[in-house]
């Protein structure tokens, strides 16, 4: 079976860091998606970790380790437009299904 | 090099009636995938097809629910006789080959009447 683990809703001044903590219990798990969802709109990707450690990509960047089945998202310098929900997505090494969690809602205040 | 392309993106039907959603993969892509989003919930997957065949369909209700993906034209996801709890978003997503990044449509947001 597959469990997803996220907070549901996270609040953060613009300008500043936040994290998102994604746990996961997936058998047979071949890695982790980070997806970015505005309301009314469809997923947009953010990054694919299959190996331990971090990887940036500019203001975002993604943490994955297999051994505690754990990953976050970090967002840097918060921007109003960063007001989304962040879907954490895990994949089997057999089978192509991502199995998302439940969505984290960030919301950035000015 | 255009997107996931899903049709339509709005769709009202009346109990009973049938909805067929529309998506075109990215040019080269020939893995689809179907997941549906009920309102406040997350994405559940529904379905997994390549050119003729369906992969796994795990996560598509038995009865009332179909999809195909022909050898030409886009792939469809049939749902017959429809009921209030259908009415959902319903997101097409595609990737060139199996374990890579899956990309997004726009949806089909289903409204049952």
């Amino acid at each position: 079976g597959q469990n997803i683990d996220q907070p549901t809703e996270m609040t953060a001044t613009e300008g500043a860091i936040v994290q998102i903590n994604c746990t996961y219990q997936t058998s047979g798990f071949n890695g982790l998606f980070w997806y970015q969802q505005h309301a009314g709109e469809a997923p947009t990707f953010l990054s694919y970790n299959v190996l331990d450690g971090l990887e940036e990509k500019g203001r975002f960047s993604s943490f994955l380790s297999r051994s505690k089945g754990y990953s976050y998202l970090l967002l840097k310098e918060l921007q109003m437009k960063d007001s989304a929900s962040y879907l954490c997505a895990t994949i089997k090494a057999a089978g192509n299904k991502l199995t998302f969690g439940g969505g984290t809602r960030v919301l950035v205040k000015p | 090099n255009a997107g996931v392309m899903q049709n339509p993106r709005h769709l009202v039907r009346r109990r009973g009636q049938e909805a067929r959603l529309r998506c075109s993969p990215m040019k080269g892509h020939s893995h689809v995938y179907w997941y549906r989003q009920l309102p406040e919930e997350g994405l559940k997957f529904m379905v997994y097809l390549q050119k003729e065949n369906i992969i796994d369909e795990s996560g598509m209700p038995k009865e009332r629910f179909s999809a195909e993906f022909p050898k030409e034209g886009p792939s469809i996801l049939r749902i017959q006789q429809v009921v209030r709890g259908d009415s959902a978003a319903y997101f097409c997503a595609s990737s060139p080959q199996s374990q890579e990044t899956q990309y997004f449509g726009p949806g089909t947001r289903l409204l049952v009447l």
